[in-house]
């Protein structure tokens, strides 16, 4: 299995424009999450899917960052409009409905709002 | 919801020596503590985890203690190589339908030669 795969790795984008990152979760897996990762926030989770269902979005910071999961496959963040304080490395992890409940982080997107 | 604080958040050993790091947990209901290691430019890696039927888990040159009375559980690297280093993120949760991480604040362990 390739792991979970997000697109972009880097990201540089003017304030105000729309951004979008991408995931493709490990096959099987059943759980997603989406995390951002800054040095002075660290981890934080933004929110994870069940069954390609959001469970859990109270770490999304304001509305103007939303997260779809149209199928086990595949999700999106999607940040409208971005702003400077959007940079950071945005992490997708994925895990399987079994008692261990070990998460497999992708290798991230990285983030920069000028 | 689950609160985790972790120390030191920095931390410097001699090659060879042992590190310690702790991390203290708010919700007594948590039973699941894995451990990340990430290293530079990397992604979080899962290295060891725990539950809250174990005391004490060990993985060769790493281990795991766990006490769910004072609701702290550490990390403890023997015999370090400059490899161990690298930030290193304890975190919690309950293991049923939740599964979600609430993460300590890391720990940047640097192994000197």
């Amino acid at each position: 299995d390739a792991g979970v795969i997000q697109s972009p790795r880097h990201e540089v984008t003017e304030m105000g424009q729309e951004v979008t990152l991408r995931c493709k979760p490990i096959s099987g897996h059943d759980y997603l999450f989406w995390y951002r990762q800054t040095m002075m926030r660290g981890l934080e989770l933004l929110i994870y899917f069940n069954n390609n269902v959001p469970i859990d979005d109270s770490g999304m910071p304001e509305d103007r960052f939303s997260a779809k999961m149209p199928n086990a496959s595949f999700s999106t963040l999607k940040i409208q409009p971005s702003e400077p304080r959007d940079s950071a490395v945005y992490f997708c992890a994925s895990s399987s409905g079994t008692p261990k409940s070990e998460q497999y982080f992708g290798p991230g997107t990285r983030l920069t709002v000028t | 919801g689950e609160n985790v604080e972790q120390h030191p958040s920095t931390l410097s050993v001699q090659e060879g020596d042992s590190a310690v790091i702790k991390c203290t947990y708010s919700d007594s209901a948590s039973n699941y503590f894995p451990w990340y290691k990430q290293e530079l430019g990397k992604r979080p890696q899962l290295i060891i985890d725990i539950r809250s039927n174990v005391g004490e888990k060990k993985d060769q040159r790493i281990a795991v203690t766990l006490n769910k009375t004072a609701k702290h559980f550490s990390l403890h690297i023997t015999e370090t190589q400059p490899e161990d280093s690298a930030v290193y993120f304890c975190a919690a949760t309950l293991s049923g339908s939740a599964r979600q991480l609430t993460f300590g604040s890391g720990t940047q362990l640097t192994v000197l030669p």
